[in-house]
């Protein structure tokens, strides 16, 4: 499999359940991104790795926790969402951080009743 | 806060005929990108504007940057209607690579 995966594709959620998003990328690539699109906003960034570690959170609630174990893999964990959270989650992946190619996965579309 | 405009948001065109989409931002910034999104997809990177005055070309889209007006352009030729997707332009604030404001998108469809 190449380029950036993303699993699962569709998630539907409750407000008290806790869920886990997976992103993993095929392209040796040092940097990896989770944005958030909703519906009728701009694409948000919500955390930067570089290197497995964080360089960017950019205010975003703590019911979103973030874990990059290796360079290859991102996770977005879920608790305690709202219904506002309900949005596309898009994973990302660059070279590095000052790489300006990013590869973008599918998406996973969760919904928060 | 860097904001990222693009207008129109909507745009329904025939086939053949010429249109512009337009991306303006806030803030200095010489990196620009357009990406293509089709629905139920992803993101496509379609071109990376790196400088003033880049002009770049692909098919039948055609992206300008002028840094001076904080404008870049996406002009499509003879639209054909593979071309109906939705087209983000994304800004670039500290070149670190980590700080991607994109526009709210224009919904392109191209109509036989």
């Amino acid at each position: 499999e190449t380029g950036v995966t993303q699993t699962p594709r569709h998630l539907v959620m409750g407000m008290t359940n806790k869920k886990s998003l997976k992103c993993e990328q095929h392209l040796g690539h040092n940097a990896m991104y989770w944005y958030k699109q909703s519906a009728k906003k701009p694409l948000e960034l919500m955390f930067v790795y570089s290197l497995e570690e964080r360089v960017e959170n950019n205010s975003v609630p703590s019911r979103f926790s973030p874990e990059c174990p290796n360079s290859s893999h991102l996770f977005l964990h879920l608790h305690t969402l709202q219904p506002e959270d309900s949005a596309l989650y898009l994973c990302a992946s660059s070279q590095d951080r000052t790489s300006y190619e990013q590869y973008f996965g599918p998406g996973t579309r969760l919904t928060v009743t | 806060e860097l904001k990222v405009e693009q207008n129109p948001l909507f745009l329904s065109m025939q086939e053949g005929k010429n249109y512009t989409i337009y991306c303006n931002y806030s803030t200095t910034s010489d990196r620009l990108y357009w990406y293509r999104q089709d629905p139920g997809k992803s993101l496509e990177s379609l071109f990376v504007l790196l400088s003033n005055g880049a002009v770049k070309q692909e098919g039948r889209l055609m992206a300008s940057l002028d840094t001076k007006a904080r404008l870049s352009t996406l002009h499509i030729t003879a639209a054909v209607h593979d071309l109906s997707a939705t087209y983000f332009c994304a800004v670039d604030r500290d070149y670190s690579g980590n700080q991607f404001y994109f526009g709210t998108g224009t919904s392109l469809t191209v109509i036989p």
